[in-house]
């Protein structure tokens, strides 16, 4: 079955713990995005990434990373977590138009 | 400003009835419009995706359509029900290269 998977689906940190919320996909697409959805603000672009060893700054970067060593992977990482990056996150993964995301990562930091 | 505005943000509809979602943009250019579903915390997930050229495109009671002229769209729900209940989220790519432009999403709510 085609997917992006993510992992974790729930995380409660603390304050400057690193941690890295993993995505995967199984459709051998080139482009991958994170995105964080904010109550009332909607979907924002984190990072995105056109192909392996291809990233580049979305709308709203700052506090995060990425990279992308394979095709199918694309970790975010965040070195040091605050509470104004508690949000709803999704990777997706795309070819053309058609666009599929994840699951979501639910993140509170406090 | 939004370069996507959504209307209405939020509605009730009875079961059974039909609802027009609305989808207002200011991108430029534009390659395609896309409509998404999004039920209460998942992804999102691909309803229609439109081109420039295409005015309509249905996806079973699912019906958007696209006026480029006039820089608008909008989504038709036809004889709701009750799994109808989700967010709708309007979403423009300016060239094709998946820098998106996201609307904030119309909430509906079908009751019984």
């Amino acid at each position: 079955e085609a997917q992006v998977t993510q992992n974790p689906r729930y995380l409660i940190t603390v304050t400057g713990k690193k941690l890295t919320v993993t995505c995967s996909q199984n459709m051998n697409h080139e482009y991958m995005s994170w995105y964080r959805q904010d109550p009332g603000l909607g979907l924002r672009q984190i990072y995105y990434s056109m192909n392996v060893e291809v990233t580049d700054k979305g709308d709203v970067p700052e506090g995060y990373k990425v990279s992308r060593k394979e095709k199918r992977n694309f970790p975010l990482i965040l070195e040091s977590p605050s509470p104004n990056q508690t949000s709803l996150y999704f990777c997706a993964s795309s070819r053309s138009y058609e666009q599929y995301f994840g699951p979501g990562t639910r993140l509170t930091v406090t | 400003k939004n370069q996507v505005e959504q209307s209405p943000q939020s509605l009730i509809i009875l079961e059974g009835k039909n609802c027009t979602l609305q989808c207002n943009y200011t991108v430029s250019p534009f390659s395609n419009l896309r409509w998404y579903k999004q039920d209460t915390g998942r992804g999102p997930v691909s309803l229609t995706i439109m081109t420039f050229s295409e005015n309509t495109k249905s996806n079973g009671r699912y019906t958007a359509t696209l006026d480029a002229d006039t820089k608008q769209s909008s989504l038709h729900i036809t004889a709701s029900q009750l799994s109808d209940s989700a967010s709708y989220i309007c979403v423009v790519n300016p060239d094709g290269n998946n820098r998106l432009a996201f609307g904030k999403g119309n909430q509906v709510v079908v009751i019984p």
